[in-house]
């Protein structure tokens, strides 16, 4: 089975801080995904990569950045957090072939800013 | 950019009961899914669908992908308790000129509860 791996499951971090989100996949998916979820809004796409140290902007990338140095390893930053920022995050993977290969999820981590 | 209109927002129905709902979208797309996530979990895949007028059963869930490739339904049959949770569905945007295929996007999800 495919593990996507979330690094933390809860955050509090204040107001201008730098965050760091990490995430891990375990089976060389080429694809990596962060979305962040909101009660209905569903899941918003912030970024993706589809390759080591490629990145794309999804529908709201603004505030966020991204870092893939490692096929398996695929970074959220938060330059300086604000309080709209405070959301769950879900990292998740799939393989280049993606009809063959639905997104595959981590279980999340719920950041809180103040 | 594309959005998913899924319905209802919410249900709270009986144990035994079945269960309706849908997305539906002003775009083409070329894939549909539907996830299940549990509280404090990330979103688990239930079913894949790939090809218009697709119909696709996972032991009590059902799934259509519409005709037009602008819409899909879920239902559940039967309900139990542990089908409780948030439901999303989620379409493919076909990417042109790309060796990559396209982001997914996901509707604001049925959150269903279900009374024992």
């Amino acid at each position: 089975d495919v593990k996507v791996t979330q690094s933390s499951r809860y955050l509090v971090k204040r107001t201008g801080e730098k965050v760091f989100l990490e995430c891990v996949q375990d089976m060389d998916h080429e694809n990596m995904f962060w979305y962040r979820q909101d009660p209905g809004l569903g899941l918003r796409l912030i970024y993706f990569s589809y390759d080591v140290k490629m990145k794309e902007k999804g529908d709201i990338p603004e505030g966020y950045s991204v870092s893939r140095e490692k096929k398996e390893r695929f970074s959220l930053i938060l330059e300086s957090a604000s309080t709209n920022q405070t959301s769950m995050y879900l990292c998740a993977s799939s393989s280049l072939l993606f009809g063959n290969s639905p997104l595959h999820f981590g279980n999340g981590t719920r950041l809180t800013v103040t | 950019g594309q959005q998913l209109n899924q319905s209802p927002q919410s249900m709270f129905i009986q144990e035994g009961e079945d269960v309706s709902m849908n997305c539906t979208s002003s775009s083409i797309f070329n894939t549909w899914l539907w996830y299940k996530q549990d509280p404090g979990e990330g979103p688990v895949l239930l079913i894949a669908l790939y090809k218009a007028g697709e119909l696709t059963s996972n032991g009590r869930l059902t799934a259509q992908f519409g005709i037009t490739r602008k819409d899909s339904f879920l239902n559940i049959s039967a309900s139990i308790p542990s089908d409780v949770g948030i439901y999303f569905c989620a379409g493919q945007v076909p990417l042109k000129g790309s060796s990559n295929t396209g982001k997914l996007i996901f509707g604001q999800g049925t959150t269903l509860q279900v009374k024992p």
